[in-house]
């Protein structure tokens, strides 16, 4: 069945230093999702990728969908404490079935 | 609008208790589920609808039952807690298909003993 590896599973940085988080799947994607989950929250979305090679930012935040839509990645430039959290991906599938990554959990040194 | 409400935030039930974890929701979004969220297992899908009247298992359907007689409401019931169900249930919705921004409730965070 389809699969979402995300890496990797802990990031701890600095306060200024770059992020990077990666998902890998075992299938062709329709789109891929972000979410960010604050420690103690729930997740909330913060961005949907669907046309293969697409790059959005956010401010800080730059969302990759690969060419073969079957990766992606969410870099954050510059970490601010603010940005503690878990971020995860969710990969749309066949039927519109979605197959969560397992999150990243980025702590920040202030 | 209040997004998605889940009632209660916590509960501690005993083995073999039964009991329903409230989720609703005012956006008049067509899909709803659930989920369940445990250390180092990420988001695990118990149950969704695509609509009233609809609902269709999802990866760990076990243990666990759900009913969407309304657009709003979708609760989830449990029939006879185990400790294996202990973790921190979320419900969301979205407009139209899974594949919409998924809004999460606050969650709540099940302990059985």
């Amino acid at each position: 069945g389809q699969q979402v590896m995300q890496i990797p599973q802990y990031q701890h940085v600095q306060e200024g230093e770059d992020f990077t988080t990666y998902c890998n799947s075992s299938t062709t994607l329709s789109n891929i999702q972000w979410y960010k989950q604050r420690p103690g929250g729930h997740p909330v979305f913060l961005i949907q990728l669907v046309k293969s090679g697409e790059v959005k930012k956010q401010k800080r935040l730059t969302f990759q969908f690969g060419e073969a839509k079957k990766n992606s990645s969410l870099h954050i430039t510059a970490t601010q404490t603010t940005d503690v959290g878990t971020y995860f991906c969710v990969g749309g599938g066949s039927n519109y079935k979605l197959t969560f990554g397992k999150g990243t959990l980025l702590t920040v040194n202030p | 609008n209040a997004g998605v409400t889940q009632t209660p935030k916590f509960q501690v039930l005993k083995t073999g208790q039964s009991m329903t974890l409230q989720c609703a929701q005012d956006m008049n979004h067509e899909y709803m589920s659930w989920y369940r969220q445990d250390p180092g297992m990420g988001l695990r899908l118990i149950h969704y609808s695509v609509g009233a009247g609809i609902t269709d298992q999802g990866e760990v359907p076990n243990g666990y039952n759900v009913s969407r007689s309304t657009t709003e409401d979708f609760p989830l019931r449990l029939l006879s807690a185990a400790p294996s169900q202990t973790s921190v249930y979320f419900c969301a919705s979205s407009w139209g298909t899974s594949y919409n921004e998924q809004f999460f409730g606050p969650g709540t965070r099940l302990t059985v003993l």
